[in-house]
């Protein structure tokens, strides 16, 4: 089915490790947004890439890392995870400036 | 800088009343206007968006919102709430200018809707 898909839903991980969260869509959207969710701060903002090989900071990307090298993914890594990165993470894709949303991640860092 | 305000944090609702979640945004220029909808558990989805046109927008499940220019708001209504209402409303704004896709998000209004 078309969409948009995250993996892993679930993930525990320890302080200091690294860990990476995959997106993938169906669609071909060029624009594609990675936010974490927390309770009293909304839906911030990573990370976005607007096309294949390009990518922007958002609003929170300290302690993050991503790649776009194919239209249809678009990982996001922690490189070396600490507490406050836990959270529910939800990757985003946009066709005319409507965004579709994946599933969610919800990472637990330990 | 672009700012989306949702006045209602938390609204607790019995089955039957009316809903009216408030939406206020900064920006001087046109822009578009999304109410997204996250039901426990679940991912965000798309409850109804403003373009342009008739400023009175209908979306899923009987919520409708009202873009009024003049007072920047973009207030989401629904008449009759039911028990499946419960969950949490966010509404994001987009400057229609450029290229860039970026919503700017308000915090979220968390609705509980009693049976």
């Amino acid at each position: 089915d078309a969409g948009i898909t995250q993996s892993p839903r679930y993930k525990i991980t320890e302080t200091g490790r690294q860990v990476t969260l995959m997106c993938h869509q169906t669609w071909s959207h060029s624009y594609m947004f990675w936010y974490r969710q927390d309770l009293g701060h909304g839906l911030r903002l990573i990370y976005y890439s607007a096309a294949a090989d390009i990518t922007d900071k958002g609003e929170v990307p300290d302690g993050y890392v991503v790649s776009r090298s194919k239209t249809e993914n678009f990982p996001l890594t922690l490189e070396s995870a600490t507490r406050s990165q836990t959270s529910v993470y939800f990757c985003a894709s946009t066709r005319e400036d409507e965004q579709y949303f994946g599933p969610g991640t919800r990472l637990t860092v330990t | 800088a672009q700012s989306v305000s949702q006045h209602n944090h938390h609204v607790i609702l019995s089955e039957a009343a009316s809903l009216e979640l408030g939406c206020n945004y900064s920006y001087g220029g046109t822009v578009n206007l999304f109410w997204y909808v996250q039901y426990p558990g679940q991912h965000l989805q798309l409850l109804l968006k403003y373009f342009s046109g008739d400023p009175l927008v209908k979306g899923i499940k009987g919520f409708e919102a009202e873009f009024i220019k003049s007072k920047f708001s973009f207030n989401l209504r629904k008449p009759s709430v039911q028990w499946s209402d419960t969950a949490e409303y966010f509404c994001a704004v987009k400057s229609s200018a450029g290229n860039n896709r970026k919503l700017i998000w308000g915090l979220g209004t968390s609705l509980a809707v009693n049976p």
